[in-house]
Parts: structure tokens; C-alpha cells; sequence
């Protein structure tokens, strides 16, 4: 079956450190991937997204993504962190064909301190 | 116009209300969405419409009615809920259905209380 996995429930980081969010993907071919940002009571919002070419992905806000197919990884990076960042974050993957719906991972909690 | 605008913000209804929640977009997507979203958790979607077409509905309660009346615009009219449907609802947009590779664009949503 088709699932996305994000392994960690909460990642604290500290303002200004580097961040590495994981996810894992788990799809016959190559699926098309997606990282939303989610802050408290809003709607989600598409940070970036791959579907071929180029790995690594360069998003919104500083965020950047890298594809790599031996891993079935997708894992969302940025490099230092502000505590505006804290949020929600939600990997998706979306078949190639089907029925085009996306399977959302769990989603993340950043926690960002001072 | 890059937004999806959901309206209202906040809702509290009776089990006994009938209500309607409102999402428009004006980017020119021929898909809409509508997802249910629990605290902590993923979205989940609810029901699908591809150029104005009901083209998905996830087994969702009967008491849960979309509504297309343009291109522009989704409704989800509610009636006779439960606790449980308390969540925040989530409209969406994409370019289209089978364009998946564009992603999609959520409304800020409406949270709703059932009391």
C-alpha cells in the first residue's frame, strides 16, 4: 500500500540552528512529493514540491527539499531557523496515475526556543 | 488572486442547526476540495469535485452536503451533527484533478463546534 512516513512527532530545534525534517515514502514508481507548512489554526500552506529533474528543490521561507530514490526520502531542510518556523509540517506524496489524491504523512511539530 | 477564501472563520451550531460553510477561489482551478481536520493530526478528505462535478466522496455522513455552483465556488452544507464532527474544515484548490504536480492551495479553514 501506498503510505508517506514521518517518523518524528515533535523535532525542537533552537533558533538559529540548521533543521532537518525526515520523510519517507513507500510507492511502486516515483511519486510526486510535497512539503506543507501548517501554523496553529490556519490552513495548510505548499512550501515546495518535486515531481522530476533537479533533487534538490528549493522552496519558500528558505526551506529546501532533497529527493534521493535509494532512500525513498524526501527530507525538508533549512539551514537556521527562526522562531516564526514553528508550525506544523505535513509530507504528501501523490501517485503518477490513480486517483491523484494525496497521502499525507502524520505531519511534524517544530518547536522552536529562544 | 492566489487565495482560497473561506468563510466563516469560526462557526459553534446545535446538533439540531443547519449551516453552510463557503470557499471560493478565483486562480481558475477546475478542482475543488473539501478536507476534515483534527487536532494533531492530517487532513482527510472529505469530497472531490473536478469542473464542477461531484468526482470523489470519501463514504462521508449524509448529514455532510457539498455543493458546486460554479467553478468559482464550494459550499458544504451541514445538518443533525455530532460532537465529533467538531474539527477544522479545509477547503482546497488545484489547477486540476489529474494535475497533481502543482499542489494545492488551502483556505485558512472554518472551525467548527458542535454542541
Amino acid at each position: 500500500a501506498q503510505s508517506v512516513t514521518q517518523p518524528d512527532i515533535h523535532i525542537t530545534v533552537s533558533e538559529g540552528a540548521s533543521l532537518e525534517l525526515r520523510c519517507n515514502y513507500s510507492y511502486g514508481a516515483t511519486p510526486y512529493l510535497f512539503w506543507y507548512v501548517q501554523s496553529p489554526g490556519q490552513g495548510l500552506q505548499l512550501l515546495l514540491k518535486y515531481f522530476s529533474g533537479d533533487t534538490l528543490v528549493q522552496g519558500i521561507k528558505g526551506f529546501e527539499a532533497e529527493f534521493k530514490r535509494s532512500q525513498s526520502s524526501f527530507n525538508l531542510r533549512k539551514p537556521s531557523v527562526h522562531w516564526s518556523d514553528a508550525a506544523e509540517y505535513f509530507c504528501a506524496a501523490t501517485a503518477s496515475g490513480g486517483s491523484y489524491i494525496p497521502t499525507f504523512g502524520r505531519g511534524t511539530s517544530l518547536i522552536v526556543h529562544p | 488572486d492566489t487565495e482560497v477564501t473561506q468563510t466563516p472563520k469560526h462557526l459553534v451550531m446545535g446538533m439540531t442547526n443547519k449551516k453552510s460553510l463557503k470557499c471560493e477561489q478565483h486562480m481558475g482551478h477546475r478542482a475543488m476540495y473539501w478536507y476534515k481536520q483534527k487536532a494533531k493530526k492530517p487532513p482527510e478528505l472529505m469530497f472531490v469535485y473536478s469542473y464542477e462535478k461531484l468526482s470523489i466522496n470519501e463514504s462521508v455522513p449524509s448529514r455532510f452536503s457539498p455543493e458546486c455552483p460554479n467553478s468559482s465556488l464550494l459550499n458544504l452544507h451541514l445538518h443533525a451533527l455530532q460532537p465529533e464532527d467538531s474539527a477544522l474544515y479545509l477547503c482546497a484548490s488545484s489547477q486540476g484533478r489529474t494535475a497533481p504536480n502543482y499542489g494545492y492551495t488551502f483556505g485558512s479553514g472554518t472551525r467548527l463546534t458542535v454542541v
